[in-house]
């Protein structure tokens, strides 16, 4: 199988901390990975799409210096949440492509940010 | 603009009863669509997926999804459904149009099954 591990599950930070989130793809390379933000009820919004070696794409309106995205190498991407505030807290998801563009995407199992 | 709709913010089926969770696209070209399930502060599960073929796709856990071209849907169905099905479940197509072809998901639809 394909496997995306996400961690941590949960976290509580206070305001104006940062926070990162790992994606991992445990069992294959993920040459792109994409991170989603879901808000209570709602679904998922696509924040950025990172590929491994070079910048993430952003989604309009999300500001890149706010949520930091790295994707050093095929297995990994972080996702840093900087200087983080209440209205941060969401649930963030990452996804990871095994291979060509018409495969499914594999899902971690999500991160709760709390803001205090 | 690309989009996906799920019409229905919550079905209710009685256990045992068939279930159909709609769900309608707008695309550019051929369409990839996507049915995933979320279970409470958990990612997604994906449960099947349409690219081309037999208009019926049949998925993981007994479920299936029927393509249908001309109305532009593919609604989600399952025989006979069981209390654990309960949970979020997310229609999804690929964005053709953006960077890195990623998804463009519907609001969710929330299935309860009751016993």
């Amino acid at each position: 199988g394909a496997v995306v591990s996400q961690h941590p599950s949960r976290v509580i930070c206070k305001s104006g901390t940062s926070v990162k989130i790992e994606c991992r793809s445990l069992d294959f390379q993920a040459t792109t990975m994409f991170w989603y933000r879901q808000f209570p009820k709602q679904s998922l919004m696509l924040m950025a799409t990172s590929n491994e070696g070079s910048k993430a794409t952003y989604e309009q309106g999300v500001e890149k210096d706010k949520f930091l995205i790295n994707h050093a190498s095929l297995t990994l991407s972080t996702l840093t949440v900087t200087s983080a505030h209440p209205e941060d807290s969401s649930f963030y998801i990452c996804s990871a492509r095994k291979g060509a563009l018409n495969t499914e995407a594999f899902f971690g199992q999500g991160t709760r940010l709390t803001v205090v | 603009a690309q989009s996906v709709a799920q019409p229905e913010d919550q079905v209710n089926v009685a256990e045992g009863n068939p279930l159909t969770v709609k769900c309608t696209y707008s695309v550019s070209g051929n369409p990839y669509l996507f049915w995933y399930v979320q279970y409470p502060n958990r990612g997604l599960q994906f449960l099947l997926k349409y690219i081309t073929g037999d208009n019926l796709v049949k998925g993981s856990y007994g479920f299936e999804a029927e393509f249908n071209k001309s109305q532009t849907s593919f609604h989600l169905k399952k025989p006979s459904a069981l209390v654990s099905d309960s949970a979020l479940y997310f229609c999804a197509v690929r964005d053709s149009e953006g960077q890195g072809f990623s998804f463009i998901f519907g609001k969710g639809t929330r299935l309860l099954v009751k016993p």
